[in-house]
């Protein structure tokens, strides 16, 4: 039972570029979330979901796309990578109930962007 | 938008020392949670409180949610090297959202 795996770890991007961050998780959860850790910073949501189908809007949306096409799976997006998006990215799953509640992180990815 | 003052921003501290932080914020929460953060690890859920007033233990840890609702605080007992890391608060509010504070970082000197 992994729980929630990210990849990959670390990433060095150049500006412009555009990847995937992947996210699965094997707890059979439905709320899926995609937050971004600034250094000194508290965690800020971007994308989120309450199933297969269904994403919405967090805090910091801009420059980010989700899809969530499985359970399992979250992938969040990066089009046109700036500077502003390095940051370190955590997938997070709960299992139902209320919204937010105990959290279950991954292990995060490190993006840097140059 | 919500904000979560969490203080200190960080401690040093010696092993065996008792610590204690604390979380405030303007707005009222409908649950607390605290949070810890290993160094290169995502965070994991050390205690959670759902009632104004409640006291909660988890081992050394003990964390209670302020009668006002706007307050929280944790305090870790004895400490040990491991206790080293990133503690945060997480309030969740009416509308089911969860704000984090900015964190604690904890550092114990040998």
């Amino acid at each position: 039972n992994a729980g929630v795996t990210q990849t990959p770890k670390f990433r060095i991007l150049k500006i412009g570029q555009s990847m995937t961050l992947q996210c699965t998780q094997d707890m059979n959860h439905n709320y899926m979330y995609w937050y971004r850790q600034d250094p000194g910073m508290g965690l800020k949501l971007i994308y989120y979901s309450v199933g297969a189908g269904i994403t919405d809007k967090g805090e910091v949306p801009n420059g980010y796309n989700v899809s969530r096409s499985t359970t399992e799976d979250f992938p969040l997006r990066l089009e046109l990578a700036a500077p502003s998006q390095t940051s370190v990215y955590f997938c997070a799953t709960t299992s139902g109930g209320s919204l937010n509640e105990k959290l279950f992180f991954g292990s995060g990815t490190q993006l840097s962007v140059l | 938008g919500q904000q979560l003052n969490q203080s200190p921003q960080s401690m040093f501290i010696q092993e065996g020392e008792d610590v204690s932080m604390n979380c405030t914020s303007s707005s009222i929460f409908n649950t607390w949670l605290w949070y810890k953060q290993d160094p290169g690890e995502g965070p994991v859920l050390l205690i959670a409180l759902y009632k104004a007033g409640e006291l909660t233990s988890n081992g050394r840890l003990t964390a209670q949610f302020g009668i006002t609702r706007k307050d929280s605080f944790l305090n870790i007992s004895a400490s040990i090297p491991s206790d080293v890391g990133i503690y945060f608060c997480a309030g969740v509010n009416r509308d089911d959202k969860i704000i984090f504070g900015k964190g604690t970082r904890l550092h114990i000197l040998p």
